[in-house]
């Protein structure tokens, strides 16, 4: 089946590590995004990338890195830089249709303990 | 610079009722707007987009919305709600301007169907 695959799909953090959410994507899809959801706060763009080998920081980057090695692939990871990063993670994608539509794949929950 | 906004944090309505959820936009150039739904721990699914052509949209599940360029609105709208629509509804909008990725949403409303 085509659909973007995060995992995992629960992630606990000591205070102080690092950690990387993958996301892979068979749509053949050029663009990925990662998105933070809070209660209440809606969706915060957090990467997004176009093309391969190239991305651009959201709405709320700090704290946060990507790559972008393979088309399928968009990693995030979350640093110890970021000061709250408990949160649900979305990844999502986007081709060619009219209006670019983007689709998302389930999310990944991280809690720092 | 582009914003959407969902007025209502909460809506209930009885099973079998129309329903509407309420969206407005502000873009510079020309709207492409969107409906997600959200189930819990889930991620986002679409429901349906206005691009261009035909006001009235109509997309998953019965949904549909309508487009109002005077009023700059995008509500979604059912004419029979059912319980299994009780989710989070996230209304989305992008200027339709060559090269603009970015997609910019809505802080979401829960609507309850009641039985």
């Amino acid at each position: 089946d085509g659909g973007i695959t995060q995992s995992p799909k629960y992630l606990f953090r000591k205070e102080g590590q690092n950690v990387t959410l993958s996301c892979e994507q068979n749509l053949n899809h050029d663009a990925m995004y990662w998105y933070r959801q809070d209660p209440g706060q809606g969706l915060r763009l957090i990467y997004y990338s176009q093309i391969v080998n190239d991305f651009q920081k959201g709405d709320i980057a700090e704290g946060y890195s990507v790559s972008r090695e393979k088309k399928e692939s968009f990693p995030l990871t979350v640093t110890s830089a970021q000061k709250n990063p408990t949160a649900f993670y979305l990844c999502a994608s986007s081709g060619r249709d009219r209006g670019n539509t983007i689709y998302f794949g389930e999310g990944s929950w991280l809690t720092v303990v | 610079a582009q914003s959407v906004a969902q007025p209502e944090d909460q809506v209930n309505v009885a099973e079998g009722n129309p329903l509407t959820v309420k969206c407005t936009y502000s873009v510079s150039g020309n709207p492409y707007l969107f409906w997600y739904v959200q189930y819990p721990n889930r991620g986002l699914q679409f429901l349906l987009k206005y691009i261009t052509g035909d006001n009235l949209v109509k997309g998953s599940y019965g949904f549909e919305a309508e487009f109002n360029k005077s009023q700059t609105s995008f509500h979604l709208k059912k004419p029979s709600a059912l319980v299994s629509d009780s989710a989070l509804y996230f209304c989305a909008v992008r200027d339709g301007g060559f090269g603009n990725e970015k997609l910019t949403f809505g802080t979401g409303t829960r609507l309850t169907i009641i039985p």
